[in-house]
């Protein structure tokens, strides 16, 4: 069993839809949880991260953290073409080390 | 400010070779990681270095080793390469490394083929 779990899509939503992209993982231990955006062939780009439970709004997008149910959700309001790309969840144990674990990835495609 | 660099951004081996992969950090961060993302697939941890010391190693094997030079960049060495090792490299660098006190930056990274 994976660590974190991610359905690998593909994700296919007409412009202006809301998405809803979604984690699950199995150590309740790790405290810190990000989402990545990566375009293809390119480096991934952090788009939120969170600590611990709760929910954090930036502009089009909200990460919520459910530790209690090991859960982990991105929302995109009014998506648009140019959101088309592969999400990463990632999230990491400790204050002391770096290392992301990161989920398979969900392609999105967002069709005019 | 420059990103986060990584050269070659093309490599094309055969199995058996050596390779370097060589990642140049956001300036100001001390903290370069390392990740393999085969196609399809989440990166994954390789190895973190900080301040030149190891961090941190995934669970790869002894053909995959790094340095983190004075200057902070860093090189990823794969010796007797396989066609498994085929994959997207990727570096990422961070002021220090901790989870609670920055993000991790990745670059393009590096398209390895082994054939």
């Amino acid at each position: 069993q994976k660590e974190v779990e991610q359905d690998p899509g593909p994700l296919s939503v007409p412009e202006g839809a809301i998405v809803s992209l979604n984690c699950t993982y199995s150590n309740s231990a790790f405290q810190y949880f990000m989402w990545y955006r990566q375009y293809s062939r390119k480096g991934p780009e952090l788009l939120m991260y969170t600590y611990s439970s709760g929910n954090k709004e930036d502009g089009r997008f909200t990460a919520q953290v459910d530790k209690s149910s090991k859960y982990i959700s991105l929302f995109i309001r009014d998506s648009q073409p140019s959101d088309s790309a592969t999400y990463l969840c990632a999230m990491t144990l400790s204050s002391n080390t770096g290392k992301l674990i990161f989920g398979q990835g969900t392609t999105l495609q967002v069709k005019p | 400010d420059a990103g986060v660099t990584q050269s070659p951004t093309h490599l094309i081996k055969t199995r058996g070779q050596h390779v370097t992969l060589r990642c140049s950090p956001i300036s100001g961060h001390k903290s370069v990681s390392w990740y393999q993302q085969v196609l399809g697939q989440g990166p994954q941890f390789i190895f973190q270095y900080y301040e030149k010391e190891e961090r941190g190693r995934g669970n790869f094997p002894d053909r995959f080793s790094a340095r983190q030079f004075p200057n902070y960049s860093s090189e990823l060495n794969v010796n007797a390469l396989l066609l498994g090792d085929s994959a997207l490299y990727l570096c990422a660098s961070s002021l220090v490394g901790g989870a609670n006190t920055d993000t991790q930056y990745f670059g393009p990274g590096t398209r390895l083929t082994v054939l």
